[in-house]
C-alpha cells in the first residue's frame, strides 16, 4: 500500500512570494489534514477534509493561507504572500474513519 | 480546550538502558485516544504506541510501552533496552474518539542515545 506523498520535499523562497504544497492520500482515505510544524514545537492543525468539504478550519490564517480539496482526493495548501514566520514543516496525513492516520514526509519551507 | 504538554524538551539515555518520556494531557471528555509518535530527522511521523482511554491495561509494543494514568491524565513512554535508533524526536498526542478527528500533539521531546 503506498503511503502518503507529498511535493515538494523542500521549498525557499523569499518573504511576500507565493508558494503551494501538494499532497497525495492513501486511496480510498476520505479524510485528509494539513499540519503545520514550526521548529522545536508539535504539529498544528491548519484545515481538515472530508471528502471535497473543509471540516475545520479554524487554525488556518485565511488572509494568506488556503487550501482545496478537488474530487476529494488530492490536496493543494498554499501560502500567498508568505511571512518569515511560515517557515516551517507542513505534514499531511490522511485517515479513513476512526482509523489510524498515516503521514506523509513533509515539506520544509524556508522564507528569507 | 484539550491540551497535551510534554514537560522535558530533552532526554538522553545509554544504549540499552531504559528511559521514560513524560506527558500530561487536559480534557473533559471521557472517551478518546492517546498516543506517542516517533519523529527521526527525516520528518517522517512514526505511530510507536496507542492507548485507548476505556482500556485500564497498559499498551505494551515490543520494547515500548506505556503508563496510563486517567484519573491524572498522565500517559507516560517507557523505553526499555535503548537502542541507537531510538533516538528521535517523540510527540504525545490526543485525540476524541470520533471519527475523523484531528490529532493534537505535545511539543515534543528530543531523545537522544549515546554508546
Amino acid at each position: 500500500e503506498a503511503g502518503v506523498a507529498q511535493s515538494p520535499r523542500y521549498k525557499i523562497i523569499e518573504k511576500r512570494q507565493s508558494v503551494a504544497f501538494w499532497c497525495n492520500p492513501i486511496s480510498g482515505h476520505a479524510t485528509l489534514y494539513w499540519y503545520q510544524q514550526i521548529l522545536g514545537q508539535g504539529p498544528k492543525l491548519l484545515i481538515q477534509f472530508q471528502n471535497n468539504g473543509v471540516v475545520d478550519d479554524s487554525q488556518l490564517p485565511k488572509d494568506r493561507f488556503s487550501a482545496e480539496r478537488l474530487k476529494g482526493v488530492d490536496s493543494t495548501l498554499k501560502i500567498q504572500p508568505a511571512k518569515l514566520e511560515d517557515s516551517a514543516v507542513y505534514l499531511c496525513a490522511s485517515s479513513q474513519g476512526g482509523r489510524l492516520k498515516f503521514f506523509g514526509p513533509g515539506t520544509r519551507l524556508t522564507v528569507l | 480546550a484539550q491540551t497535551v504538554t510534554q514537560s522535558q524538551p530533552e532526554m538522553s539515555v545509554q544504549e540499552a538502558e531504559t528511559v521514560t518520556l513524560s506527558c500530561t494531557y487536559d480534557t473533559s471528555e471521557s472517551d478518546y485516544y492517546l498516543f506517542w509518535y516517533k519523529q527521526p530527522p527525516s520528518r517522517q511521523m512514526i505511530l510507536v504506541i496507542r492507548q485507548e482511554a476505556y482500556k485500564q491495561q497498559n499498551a505494551t509494543e515490543n520494547r515500548f510501552s506505556v503508563n496510563f494514568q486517567k484519573a491524572a491524565k498522565s500517559f507516560s513512554l517507557k523505553i526499555s533496552d535503548s537502542q541507537l535508533g531510538d533516538a528521535a524526536m517523540y510527540f504525545c498526542a490526543y485525540r476524541v474518539n470520533q471519527a475523523g478527528t484531528a490529532l493534537i500533539f505535545g511539543k515534543g521531546t528530543t531523545l537522544s542515545v549515546s554508546s
